[in-house]
């Protein structure tokens, strides 16, 4: 089941805007990563924010973290028509067992349109 | 720097038959795990592979079973196909425990 959920499912914008998109979890998480979908291909990493981070920038991307609300926002400035993808936060969770291993929870994500 | 290899692209298969998806981890990669994504959902973890061995599995049923190859390669096998296995599948691969997984372009299944 998917523990995560983004807000909003959809969200279309003019380029040169900025793009907010929101996720909720409902579990402890040792970290949490956003990852890029283009056309319902392979995911693409964006970014990962840990769980004692509150805020990580990376280029146009800026991704805050509040574990005491249980939500991460990703933002994306100065937005452009090759950002039109769907966009997903997975929560990972420290499963411990012989060397240890990570495992994702992805939300339903959040489908950008970014108008020309 | 070869990234994530999946094969096939596409596949077509019927209701009860048999179906092996392959994945080729990034250079450096010793861990595989693979994820089922349904059309309009997020992806959902099957399992994960680690030193040849199955290390976790998500909520799918036994139909669903895996391999890991000592080149560290990996094979996702489902059987007795039904409707509701038609999905994206990916494959995603990482080193040891860190913890970011890099994604293969995904095998899109279709069952008729």
């Amino acid at each position: 089941s998917q523990q995560g959920e983004e807000d909003p499912q959809a969200l279309s914008i003019q380029e040169g805007e900025n793009a907010t998109m929101n996720c909720s979890y409902k579990t402890s998480i040792n970290n949490l990563q956003w990852y890029r979908q283009n056309s319902g291909r392979g995911l693409v990493h964006l970014i990962l924010i840990r769980s004692n981070e509150r805020e990580k920038h990376s280029g146009r991307l800026r991704v805050t973290l509040d574990t005491s609300k249980k939500s991460s926002s990703l933002l994306i400035t100065a937005s452009r028509a090759a950002d039109t993808a769907s966009y997903f936060c997975a929560q990972t969770r420290y499963e411990i067992g012989g060397a240890g291993s990570y495992q994702l929870t992805f939300g339903k994500g959040t489908k950008l349109s970014v108008i020309p | 720097d070869a990234g994530v290899t999946q094969s096939p692209t596409h596949l077509i298969k019927t209701r009860g038959q048999q179906v092996t998806l392959r994945c080729s981890p990034k250079s450096g990669h010793d861990t595989v795990s693979w994820y089922q994504q349904a059309l309009g959902q997020g992806p959902q973890f099957i399992f994960q592979y680690y030193e040849e061995e199955e290390r976790q599995r998500g909520n799918f049923p036994d139909r669903f079973s895996g391999h890991q190859f000592p080149n560290y390669s990996s094979e996702l096998n489902v059987n007795a196909l039904l409707l509701g296995d038609s999905a994206l599948y990916l494959c995603a691969s990482s080193f040891l425990a860190a913890d970011t997984q890099y994604f293969g372009p995904g095998t899109r299944l279709t069952v008729l």
